[in-house]
């Protein structure tokens, strides 16, 4: 079936420097990806996302580019903070099958800024 | 706006029986979701709904059902839970698949 692939699965940084999470897909037809962002015990909230008429999307700290045509699309963390600790998901638009489509979630990337 | 929520937030079941979680949305969306999250396995989606009356399979839809007859809630069962049932359930809504999703704050079910 269609699936996200999402390196790496842990990822630790010093405060200050920069995280980069990668993420692949298999679905051409994909025209949609968000990043969700899932600190400890809460829920998923989304922070940023992209969609396929762009190759790149920035919010303050955060962006997003996508390579269509290579399949992957990466989130980019700047000048990390201890508060940016936390699982990080992406998701894509994926089909299986007629119009049956649906977000599928990579398996998600635990960051760990250290002060 | 209360948003996405969920009931009941934890619960412990024996094998066998049986239960409902209720995810409730006030955000008029058409959209609504089912996921469970184990460790290191992602969102997994169980079953999700394009409009009211219409329900689908996702990726692990084994051992659940589902129903929506009114639009702003989307109602999980399970008729005869198993251990690999224990999880926690995310529910979310959204305008459409291609916008964002807002999650309920979860159910930690435990099945013994």
């Amino acid at each position: 079936g269609e699936n996200v692939e999402q390196h790496p699965s842990t990822l630790s940084v010093q405060e200050g420097d920069s995280a980069v999470i990668k993420c692949t897909y298999s679905d051409s037809a994909s025209n949609y990806f968000p990043w969700y962002k899932q600190e400890l015990g809460k829920r998923p909230q989304l922070i940023i996302d992209i969609r396929s008429n762009v190759g790149e999307k920035k919010d303050q700290r955060i962006a997003v580019t996508l390579n269509k045509t290579a399949k992957h699309f990466s989130l980019h963390i700047t000048e990390t903070q201890p508060e940016d600790s936390a699982v990080y998901f992406c998701a894509a638009i994926t089909n299986s099958g007629g119009s049956n489509y649906k977000l599928t979630f990579g398996k998600g990337t635990l960051l760990t800024v250290n002060p | 706006n209360a948003g996405v929520t969920q009931t009941p937030k934890f619960r412990v079941l024996k094998t066998g029986q049986s239960m409902t979680l209720l995810c409730a949305q006030d955000m008029n969306h058409e959209y609504m979701y089912w996921y469970r999250q184990d460790p290191g396995m992602g969102l997994r989606l169980i079953h999700y709904s394009v409009g009211e009356g219409t329900t689908a399979k996702g990726e692990v839809p084994d051992g659940y059902n589902v129903s929506r007859l009114k639009k702003q809630n989307f109602l999980l069962g399970l008729e005869s839970a198993a251990p690999s049932q224990t999880s926690v359930y995310f529910c979310a809504s959204s305008r459409d698949i291609d916008y964002e999703q807002y999650f309920g704050p979860g159910t930690r079910l435990t099945v013994t």
